[in-house]
């Protein structure tokens, strides 16, 4: 069975903290994720890896930082927290090549930056 | 700058009805379009996709139909299930790219 976990359901952090937020998958995809859920604004993209050691910015990379040193590991990094980074981050394993891509979501972390 | 848009935040049927989810799109580079589920403190599970070669997708309650002229998909979840309430992502991969983007939502209330 295809499983994505996410290090932490809930975590509470302080302004200005250096926070990591960890997801490893056994599928040996490629392809990895961090999104951001708001109400009202979606899934946005922060970062995606396609390899190990590869990353591409998604749509609202700032203050986020990522590491993919091996392929079923992929770290989100909050370089410097703060309020506005509250949210519930979903980290996404997805299949590629030739097959239909198809998304595997960790649990979510819902983070809370105080 | 929104390239995969639900316009509509929520949506309510009574049960064994129609349901009707709409998304739109502006990227004419996206390859397959997907429709993802949400329930409250779990990630997205995956329900169905469609290549952009396809018009129609069908499994079993849900069909997905794609009109590539106007830009626009649909998820039709017939008869609808008071445990089909959730929230509805639309999403869209980018060729060449695998980058997955994703709607605003659609939250789906299904009334007994």
């Amino acid at each position: 069975d295809v499983k994505v976990t996410q290090s932490s359901r809930y975590l509470v952090k302080r302004t200005g903290e250096k926070v990591f937020l960890e997801c490893v998958q056994d599928m040996d995809h490629e392809n990895m994720f961090w999104y951001r859920q708001d109400p009202g604004l979606g899934l946005r993209l922060i970062y995606f890896s396609y390899d190990v050691k590869m990353k591409e910015k998604g749509d609202i990379p700032e203050g986020y930082s990522v590491s993919r040193e091996k392929k079923e590991r992929f770290s989100l990094i909050l370089e410097s927290a703060s309020t506005n980074q509250t949210s519930m981050y979903l980290c996404a394993s997805v299949t590629g090549g030739a097959r239909v891509p198809e998304a595997f979501f960790g649990q979510g972390t819902r983070l809370t930056v105080v | 700058d929104q390239q995969v848009k639900q316009n509509s935040p929520s949506l309510s049927v009574q049960e064994g009805r129609i349901s009707i989810l709409n998304c739109d799109y502006t990227n004419s580079m996206f390859d397959y379009f997907l429709w993802y589920k949400k329930y409250p403190a779990e990630g997205p599970t995956f329900l169905i996709s469609i290549s952009s070669i396809k018009d129609k997708n069908e499994d079993g309650r849900f069909t997905v139909f794609l009109n590539k002229s106007a830009k626009h998909l649909s998820l039709h979840i017939v008869p609808s299930q008071p445990g089909d309430s959730a929230v509805y992502f639309c999403a869209a991969t980018l060729r060449g790219t695998g980058k997955l983007i994703f709607g605003q939502g659609t939250t789906l209330q299904v009334k007994p």
